[in-house]
């Protein structure tokens, strides 16, 4: 089974700041099958990414992904007060597992 | 489509659970169902899925023999049943159905479940 590790744990930024979120995998993941999620509390996740770089229906494009191999990153190139929230990442060989998220808080 | 769940429930240890999944404004057979579980303030953690067009299952290892996922095409709902509960099931579980490329594009609401 695939281990997703990400970093940080937590993230503290101002808005406008630029966020940038790591996700690594214990050995080589297609990145066909490399999705992040945003997760607000008491809501169920969102899909923002799939493909490792494509935006999902309805996504703004201050969110964008990019990696490969084991190496996988989500950016947030300007924070807005909505974007605070835990970011997944998500990946599928012959299960699909998660990471363990990254908190993006207010500083 | 949207999927909505069967309401919140409090079950005993050793018990067996039941939550429903009900596909609303569209087919359930199209779409193969997930579903994930989240323990309080822990992060997401996959459990299985179901084609249910043909009825084909998967399911996470840690979860192999104690969870059962069927789904129902008439009436597009799903089911996930897990047995033998014990406190560290206590989690929101939600169904999630597969959209491009093996993610998870529409949820439900999430259902929670104490065992206590």
């Amino acid at each position: 089974e695939v281990v997703l590790t990400q970093s940080p744990g937590t993230l503290s930024l101002s808005p406008g700041e630029r966020a940038t979120l790591s996700c690594r995998a214990s050995q080589s993941v297609s990145s066909t099958y490399l999705a992040w999620y945003q997760q607000k509390p008491g809501q169920a996740p969102r899909l923002l990414i799939y493909g490792a770089s494509s935006r999902a229906t309805g996504i703004p494009d201050r969110f964008s992904g990019s990696g490969s191999g084991t190496d996988f990153t989500l950016t947030i190139s300007r924070l807005e007060p909505e974007d605070f929230a835990v970011y997944y990442c998500q990946q599928y060989d012959s299960a699909l597992t998660f990471g363990g998220g990254t908190k993006v808080e207010i500083k | 489509v949207q999927l909505v769940q069967s309401g919140a429930e409090v079950k005993k240890p050793g018990s067996s659970l039941n939550v429903s999944c009900k596909a609303s404004g569209g087919s359930l057979s199209r779409d193969t169902l997930n579903w994930v579980r989240q323990a309080p303030g822990q992060g997401l953690e996959w459990m299985g899925r179901i084609s249910p067009k043909f009825g084909i299952t998967k399911y996470a290892q840690k979860f192999q023999g104690r969870v059962t996922i069927t789904a129902d095409t008439s009436t597009s709902t799903a089911y996930m049943e897990l047995s033998s509960l014990r406190s560290e099931d206590t989690a929101v579980y939600y169904c999630a159905t597969e959209g491009l490329l093996e993610t998870l594009d529409v949820w439900g609401q999430g259902t929670t479940v104490t065992v206590s």
